[in-house]
């Protein structure tokens, strides 16, 4: 069985405040890591998707970095706003279409 | 383009009963994924569609099952409704087939069927 875990589960700052999440997956086999953002009634929305190692990459104040050898995946949020506000999944992609999600860190950003 | 849609968004259904949703793909994508979500055990995946074939099978029981059409559209079917079942499922389409040469496809997520099983 796969295990792809996240943390924090959960995680209140303030407004400005700059924050990162851990996204932990087996790194044999490694195919591809996704990350997605998740707001509260909405779908979920595709941040990046990561297949080398030392790959990172950045999506305005979004950014995520990928270590395949020790298996975990960084992502940052610089200067955080209130819209920032989600819960952000990280998921294992095998060979094919299939994701492995953990468990998901929910981000509450406060005014 | 339109993203992906799923029907009907709230359900209602008793033990025992069985349940069809529906998920229509980005045009153009013909790859269809099912996920589970649950308080408990989070996102898991069900099953992938690509070209009116089953690829990949999550862990679930044979109550579950799927089918995609020509149109690329799919249905979940899930029979003999149990209470555990209550869960939000949704779906993800995929321009791309997936596999070693092609991980790094990105997944769209519709906004999901809620079911509720009483």
């Amino acid at each position: 069985i796969l295990n792809v875990e996240q943390s924090p589960q959960s995680l209140h700052v303030q407004e400005g405040d700059s924050t990162n999440f851990t996204c932990s997956f087996p790194s044999s086999n490694f195919y591809a890591l996704h990350w997605y953002r998740w707001e509260t009634a909405k779908s979920p929305e595709a941040l990046f998707v990561m297949t080398l190692n030392g790959d990172e990459k950045k999506k305005g104040r979004i950014s995520a970095t990928l270590n395949t050898k020790e298996g975990y995946s960084y992502l940052y949020i610089k200067g955080s706003q209130p819209e920032d506000s989600a819960t952000y999944l990280c998921a294992f992609g095998n060979a094919g279409n299939m994701l492995t999600f953990g468990g998901g860190t929910r981000l509450m950003v406060k005014p | 383009k339109a993203g992906v849609t799923q029907t009907p968004r709230y359900l209602i259904k008793t033990r025992g009963q069985q349940v069809t949703l529906s998920c229509s793909p980005i045009s153009g994508h013909r790859s269809v994924s099912w996920y589970q979500q649950t308080p408990g055990q989070g996102l898991q995946f069900l099953f992938e569609y690509f070209s009116e074939t089953q690829r990949n099978k999550g862990n679930f029981p044979g109550r579950f099952s799927g089918r995609q059409f020509s149109n690329s559209r799919s249905e979940m079917n899930v029979s003999t409704l149990e209470l555990g079942d209550s869960a939000l499922y949704l779906c993800a389409s995929s321009p791309t087939s997936g596999g070693a040469s092609t991980t790094n496809n990105e997944q769209f997520f519709g906004p999901g069927t809620r079911l509720t099983v009483l």
